[in-house]
């Protein structure tokens, strides 16, 4: 297994370009999210979906959209991008549980994003 | 909503020194908590985790972690670092009405001298 997989390692924006972020994960896991890490505020959850065609957000959305058309991929678009976008951006995925359970989540690599 | 605090955003050590990082977290409710470390250049890894049973969690490389719930605390402990163990590491925790949607501390960078 690759576990989960993300591309591109690295990117740099002009602020209004757009630009969409791979993920893909090959452990048929339900559960996949998107996280970005900024210095001193650790990660926090943008979008999440619990399944294929479900997609929800999380603390962070604004200037960003999902899709999850299929199981093993979760692609990040970032419509007009900012400098305030600037960050590490990382992909998750896990088993999805009832609510009251959680399983580990395992992380891609990170995508690094510089917008200009 | 729920919040993870880490209180120490740096660490320095030296090697065979103890080591203790701080986790609080603001929730009343049945929790699930992670602790997960960042080696330069890499990605997350999970150290251990905590569901349910003994509050004293065992994790990879030598760590272990300590669920106080009357603290609302997830403190991770090494005995013993070397210098393999320079990293970041990230406090987490799940909400057990969140689903699988984790709220994680802000790191702690731990920098162990040779």
């Amino acid at each position: 297994n690759a576990g989960v997989t993300q591309t591109p390692k690295f990117q740099v924006l002009k602020t209004g370009q757009s630009m969409t972020l791979q993920c893909a994960q090959d452990m048929n896991h339900e559960y996949m999210s998107w996280y970005r890490q900024d210095p001193g505020m650790g990660l926090r959850l943008i979008h999440y979906s619990v399944g294929a065609g479900i997609t929800d957000q999380g603390e962070v959305p604004n200037g960003y959209n999902v899709s999850r058309s299929t199981t093993e991929d979760f692609p990040l678009r970032l419509l007009s991008a900012a400098p305030s976008q600037t960050s590490v951006y990382f992909c998750a995925s896990s088993y999805s549980l009832l609510a009251g359970n959680t399983d580990t989540q395992y992380f891609g690599p990170g995508t690094r994003l510089t917008v200009l | 909503a729920q919040s993870v605090s880490q209180h120490n955003h740096h660490v320095i050590l030296s090697e065979a020194a103890s080591l203790e990082l701080g986790c609080n977290y603001s929730y009343g409710g049945t929790v699930n908590l992670f602790w997960y470390v960042q080696y330069p250049g890499q990605h997350l890894q999970l150290l251990l985790k905590y569901f349910s049973g003994d509050p004293l969690v065992k994790g990879i490389k030598g760590f272990e972690a300590e669920f106080i719930k009357s603290k609302f605390s997830f403190n991770l402990r090494k005995p013993s670092v070397q210098w393999s163990d320079t990293a970041e590491y990230f406090c987490a925790v799940n909400a057990g009405a969140a689903g699988n949607k984790l709220t994680f501390g802000g790191g702690t960078r731990v920098l162990v001298k040779p």
